[in-house]
């Protein structure tokens, strides 16, 4: 039981370039999030998922895009990327029903250039 | 967005000495949580409390649902090395959504 991963640890880019950030869980947790954590604000929600197939935004969407074709993964997708999103990104879940146990994986830190 | 004010956002205190931070927000929530998070890695759970007024216990740690439900806090006793590390509230309104606090990064000189 590997709990939330995510690849790759840590990545650069430059502005304008595209990329793929993966969260997978292996505790066949319904609800899946992505979260940025920036210096001096806390962790912030850019997008959630309670199942396969549905997807909602969160309060800092812009510029992020996800889907969730599978139960385990919910990949996050930089379609170009800005200096403003440089941060460490979180993926989360939890079962739905548990309005406390949120599991995090161990982040992903970007740079864009 | 909804932001949770947290204090001190930052401490510096010795071994064995007691710490104590608060979560204050202007909006009311029905779920407050407590996390850590270790240097590289993600936040982990101490401690959820669900009722205005509730007080739990896990370990040194203790943490209070304020009365209002628009603040918590986070008491830890006898603070150990292994303490060291950023705590984040968070509180959750009604639906998926759970706010985080800005963090207290807290520094144990043993």
């Amino acid at each position: 039981n590997a709990g939330v991963t995510q690849t790759p640890k840590f990545q650069v880019l430059k502005t304008g370039q595209s990329m793929t950030l993966q969260c997978a869980q292996d505790m066949n947790h319904e609800y899946m999030s992505w979260y940025r954590q920036d210096p001096g604000m806390g962790l912030r929600l850019i997008h959630y998922s309670v199942g396969a197939g549905i997807t909602d935004q969160g309060e800092v969407p812009n510029g992020y895009n996800v889907s969730r074709s599978t139960t385990e993964d919910f990949p996050l997708r930089l379609l170009s990327a800005a200096p403003s999103q440089t941060s460490v990104y979180f993926c989360a879940s939890r079962r739905l029903a548990s309005t406390d146990t949120q599991y995090f994986g161990p982040g992903t830190r970007l740079t864009v250039l | 967005g909804q932001q949770l004010n947290q204090s001190p956002q930052s401490m510096f205190i010795q071994e064995g000495e007691d710490v104590s931070m608060n979560c204050t927000s202007s909006s009311i929530f029905n779920t407050w949580l407590w996390y850590k998070q270790d240097p590289g890695e993600g936040p982990v759970l101490l401690i959820a409390l669900y009722k205005a007024g509730e007080l739990t216990s896990n370990g040194r740690l203790t943490a209070q649902f304020g009365i209002t439900r628009k603040d918590s806090f986070l008491n830890i006793s006898a603070s150990i090395p292994s303490d060291v590390g950023i705590y984040f509230c968070a509180g959750q309104r009604t639906g998926n959504q759970f706010y985080f606090g800005t963090g207290t990064s807290l520094t144990v000189i043993p």
